[in-house]
C-alpha cells in the first residue's frame, strides 16, 4: 500500500516552454501533497505544500508564478514549470500524506527534468 | 532553527558490519523523525520513523535511537549488506499546532552516502 506515482519519469524540453508533472496517490486519498526538488548529490528541498481544493503554499524563495501547482482531486496534484530555463533542470519529487492527522509521507519515484 | 544536521557525509562499511548515521536538530517543535533510503534516480523510501515519546525503535535490521535531551537521533543498520548501499536521509517534522502551516513539513538532513563492501 501507500504507492505514489509520477509522470513522466523524465522529460527534456526547450528553454521557454512549459512542462507539467503529475503526482498520483494510487491506493489512498491524499489531502496534502508536497513538491520537492533535488539537485545532484544534494538533499531534498521543499518547494510547496499542495492541499486538495485550495491554493498551494510555497516556501520562501520559490516563485509561485513559475511553479504552478494544482491539487484538483484527492489523488492527483500537478506541478507545471512555466517558461522553463536550464537552471530549472533538476529532479522533482512529490510526496503524499495519508490523512490529516498522519505524519507519514510517501514519495513518488521522481521526474528528471532537463531544459535545453 | 529549522536545520537538521546529518553526519557523516559518506560511510564505508564491510558486509556484516554496523552502519551508524547521526542527526541533530535545534527546533524543539519537531515531533516526528523519519529516516529515508534513496537509490540513484529514485524517490526516497520511508525506512523507519520515531516519535519523541520513545528512545528506541527497531524494525528488522534498522534501529532508531533517540535522545530528546541532546536533540539527537541516529540510525543503526545491523548486518549491513551490499544492497543497503544507498543515500540515507534523516528528517524531522513539527507537531500539529506548532508553527501553524509547518505541520507535516519535512526538513531533511544533508544525506549520507553509504557504501557496503562485499
Amino acid at each position: 500500500g501507500a504507492v505514489v506515482s509520477q509522470h513522466p519519469s523524465w522529460v527534456i524540453c526547450k528553454s521557454g516552454t512549459s512542462v507539467k508533472i503529475e503526482c498520483r496517490s494510487l491506493d489512498f486519498q491524499a489531502t496534502t501533497m508536497f513538491w520537492y526538488r533535488q539537485f545532484p548529490k544534494q538533499s531534498l528541498m521543499l518547494m510547496a505544500t499542495s492541499n486538495e481544493g485550495s491554493k498551494a503554499t510555497y516556501e520562501q524563495g520559490v516563485e509561485k508564478d513559475k511553479f504552478l501547482i494544482n491539487h484538483a482531486s484527492l489523488t492527483l496534484s500537478t506541478l507545471t514549470v512555466t517558461s522553463a530555463h536550464p537552471e530549472d533542470s533538476s529532479f522533482y519529487i512529490c510526496s503524499a500524506r495519508i490523512g490529516q492527522g498522519s505524519f507519514e509521507q510517501y514519495f513518488g519515484p521522481g521526474t528528471r527534468l532537463t531544459v535545453t | 532553527q529549522q536545520q537538521v544536521k546529518q553526519s557523516p557525509q559518506s560511510l564505508i562499511v564491510q558486509k556484516g558490519g554496523i552502519s551508524i548515521i547521526n542527526c541533530a536538530y535545534e527546533n524543539t517543535a519537531f515531533d516526528y523523525f523519519p529516516w529515508y533510503q534513496q537509490f540513484p534516480g529514485k524517490g526516497p523510501a520511508l525506512l523507519i520513523a520515531i516519535r519523541p515519546d520513545v528512545s528506541e525503535k527497531k524494525e528488522g535490521r534498522f534501529t532508531i535511537s533517540f535522545n530528546k535531551s541532546a536533540k539527537q537521533f541516529s540510525l543503526h543498520i545491523m548486518d549491513s549488506q551490499p544492497g543497503d548501499s544507498a543515500t540515507y536521509f534523516c528528517a524531522a517534522s513539527p507537531r500539529a499546532g506548532a508553527g501553524g502551516t509547518s505541520y507535516g513539513k519535512l526538513t531533511f538532513g544533508q544525506g549520507t552516502i553509504l557504501t557496503v563492501h562485499p
